[in-house]
């Protein structure tokens, strides 16, 4: 088992441009989440999925789109860079949303000038 | 909406120190668990611990013990003679059994444990 699988690792982009952020699992898990660490505010839900075709928005969903369109895979895409996206942006997953231990990918660091 | 704190920005201790971290919690649901992971230098995020509120038993595990405690509202973890490879961020989180929100974490705390 990989585990959970993020990529890219590290990223910039100038304001105003788009990317997607990869995350994968191969565990079978229902539940995957997005969420972003910033120094002193630890981590914070973006977005999250309990099952293909299903989202919803977490804490702080602004700036940000996902999909899941299979029970692998949970991108997350910024459609217009902003520096206050610069972030490290972490995905993980578990077998159901409530009381379950979440397994954590790798992270992908972004810088947005 | 649930809310966790974390007190202590950042701990410094000498190896073989005691180091307890400090994590309160606010939840209006009476289901809830609360987790502590460790964020060590890599910046992988690794769990440790899960425990529901309805399990009050500290727990122990080697050097690491937690203390959950519900009248205070409090989920304190202690390390025992601690090492330099204890240094890491630690976070303390809180999941709702019923709130789509998932978890909450708090801030964090930087454990520095120096030779």
């Amino acid at each position: 088992n990989a585990g959970v699988t993020q990529t890219p690792k590290f990223q910039v982009l100038k304001t105003g441009q788009s990317m997607t952020l990869q995350c994968a699992q191969d565990m079978n898990h229902e539940y995957m989440s997005w969420y972003r660490q910033d120094p002193g505010m630890g981590l914070r839900l973006i977005h999250y999925s309990v099952g293909a075709g299903i989202t919803d928005q977490g804490e702080v969903p602004n700036g940000y789109n996902v999909s899941r369109s299979t029970t692998e895979d949970f991108p997350l895409r910024l459609l217009s860079a902003a520096p206050s996206q610069t972030s490290v942006y972490f995905c993980a997953s578990s077998q159901r949303m409530q009381g379950e231990d979440q397994y954590f990918g790798p992270g992908t660091r972004l810088l947005v000038l | 909406a649930q809310k966790v704190t974390q007190a202590q920005t950042e701990i410094s201790v000498v190896e073989k120190e005691d180091v307890t971290l400090d994590c309160v919690y606010e939840t209006r649901d009476t289901t809830y668990y609360l987790f502590w992971y460790k964020q060590p230098p890599s910046g992988e995020l690794v769990f440790l611990i899960r425990r529901n509120s309805f399990d009050e038993q500290n727990e122990i595990s080697g050097r690491y013990s937690w203390n959950f405690q519900k009248s205070t509202s409090s989920f304190n973890f202690t390390i025992t003679a601690s090492q330099v490879v204890d240094s890491a961020v630690y976070f303390c989180a809180l999941s709702e059994l019923y709130n789509n929100n998932d978890m909450r974490f708090g801030a964090g705390t930087r454990l520095t444990v120096k030779p």
